[in-house]
């Protein structure tokens, strides 16, 4: 198996700009798991879906932000409209369960100038 | 108030010494786990520990639970430029209804040849 699969690994994009990322979490993992990363606040958890449904959204930041599943194959976050402070780093993880352990992606690093 | 505090924050050694990296948190988890991220990547899962007082060994690394499942430490015996990252603890809190990790904000650790 690739692991989880994100893309872009990289994203520069202006305020008010809407952005997609895009996520392909482990064929079989039944969680999927959105976090962000920056040095203030480490990784936090944006939402999380359980075979394919979202389960807990209580971690998006805003109404701006918003996560789909629309298969077991794919995830995508959007922000819209992007602002300076949406920079950061933001991840997908996968896993069999809850409790299990997480295999990440290698990130989006968005940048909103 | 972060649920999970690591310390130290940063250290920064010569290979060959070794470090001692913690996992603090007034909150009983039903397990833990630490996590090794290097730079543009995605967190790594090392290690999962379940029961109190349980000691997990990887190579040169010692993972050990406390007996009241409250904290953990990770000790790394005569570290080498390749142990350089950031290391995460992250919990699953007993009882409690989230259903995912809970991370700290890492050590980052530093070995220079």
């Amino acid at each position: 198996d690739a692991g989880v699969i994100q893309s872009p690994r990289h994203e520069v994009t202006e305020m008010g700009q809407e952005v997609t990322l895009r996520c392909k979490p482990i064929s079989g993992h039944d969680y999927l798991f959105w976090y962000r990363q920056t040095m203030m606040r480490g990784l936090e958890l944006l939402i999380y879906f359980n075979n394919n449904v979202p389960i807990d959204d209580s971690g998006m930041p805003e109404d701006r932000f918003s996560a789909k599943m629309p298969n077991a194959s794919f995830s995508n976050l959007k922000i819209q409209p992007s602002e300076p402070r949406d920079s950061a780093v933001y991840f997908c993880a996968s896993s069999f369960t809850r409790q299990s352990g997480y295999t990440f992606g290698s990130g989006t690093r968005l940048t909103v100038v | 108030t972060q649920l999970l505090e690591q310390s130290p924050q940063f250290l920064s050694i010569q290979e060959g010494e070794n470090l001692t990296v913690y996992c603090n948190s007034s909150s009983v988890f039903s397990s833990l786990q630490w996590y090794r991220q290097e730079p543009g990547e995605g967190p790594v899962l090392l290690v999962t520990v379940v029961t109190g007082g349980e000691v997990k060994k990887l190579k040169r690394l010692t993972f050990q639970f406390g007996d009241a499942r409250k904290d953990s430490s990770l000790h790394i015996t005569a570290a080498q430029p390749g142990d350089t990252g950031l290391y995460l603890c992250a919990g699953v809190r007993y009882g409690g209804s989230q259903g995912n990790l809970i991370f700290g904000k890492g050590t980052k650790l530093s070995v220079k040849p």
